[in-house]
């Protein structure tokens, strides 16, 4: 049964920095991998979603890795600034089910 | 334009009674999806349909019953509340099942008192 991890819990910086969240997964046999904010009582936005075949995506300040045979992603986020405050969550599908989700990590940026 | 949205917003209600809740994409996506989010704020899927038809269905009670007049809407009936059921569900819809990128609605807020 797939098994999705989010390290840290929770994370406090200090604005300008660069940052790195960390998500694995215990099975390998994935379709993708699905970067997602939530800010607080709201809806899930997707950030960024990396194909199987694929290493890594970027948007803007965002990248984000993918190590399908060791069972991991980052989400690496440049200049961090208070904007970015919320809870980040990392999704991975696979044949016959939906997303399974991780329990999230809650960035906050100080100004 | 909302891509996905979710009526109500909010939901507060006596166990006991029975309640729907509505979500509508304008994506012109095939597959919808229903997913729970408990008070941890732990993501779970309950049910997907693809083109009308249940294609995923988790362990859930049967007191939930989703119903999808046409691929898009998927609406979330659920029959005598429990104070468990008290959650955030959120609706998503993608262009196909399983390995495309999922959109989220912005969650309806259920409270059973």
């Amino acid at each position: 049964k797939q098994e999705v991890t989010q390290i840290p819990a929770a994370l406090s910086v200090p604005e300008g920095e660069n940052l790195v969240l960390n998500c694995s997964f215990t099975d390998s046999a994935i379709y993708n991998l699905q970067w997602f904010r939530q800010d607080p009582g709201k809806g899930l936005t997707s950030l960024l979603l990396i194909q199987s075949s694929q290493r890594e995506q970027t948007s803007g300040r965002l990248n984000a890795s993918l190590d399908k045979s060791s069972g991991r992603s980052t989400l690496y986020i440049a200049a961090s600034q208070p904007g970015d405050s919320a809870t980040y969550l990392c999704a991975v599908s696979q044949a016959g089910t939906a997303l399974i989700f991780g329990k999230g990590t809650t960035l906050s940026v100080s100004s | 334009d909302t891509a996905v949205s979710q009526t109500p917003k909010y939901l507060v209600t006596q166990m006991g009674n029975d309640k729907s809740i509505k979500c509508e994409q304008n994506l012109g996506h095939d597959t919808m999806y229903w997913y729970k989010q408990d008070s941890k704020k732990f993501l779970k899927i309950m049910f997907s349909y693809n083109n009308k038809e249940l294609i995923i269905n988790e362990t859930v009670p049967n007191r939930f019953s989703p119903k999808s007049p046409d691929k898009a809407h998927l609406n979330l009936h659920i029959n005598s509340l429990e104070l468990g059921d008290s959650a955030v569900y959120f609706c998503a819809s993608s262009l196909g099942p399983y390995s495309y990128e999922q959109y989220f609605g912005p969650g309806t807020r259920l409270t059973v008192t």
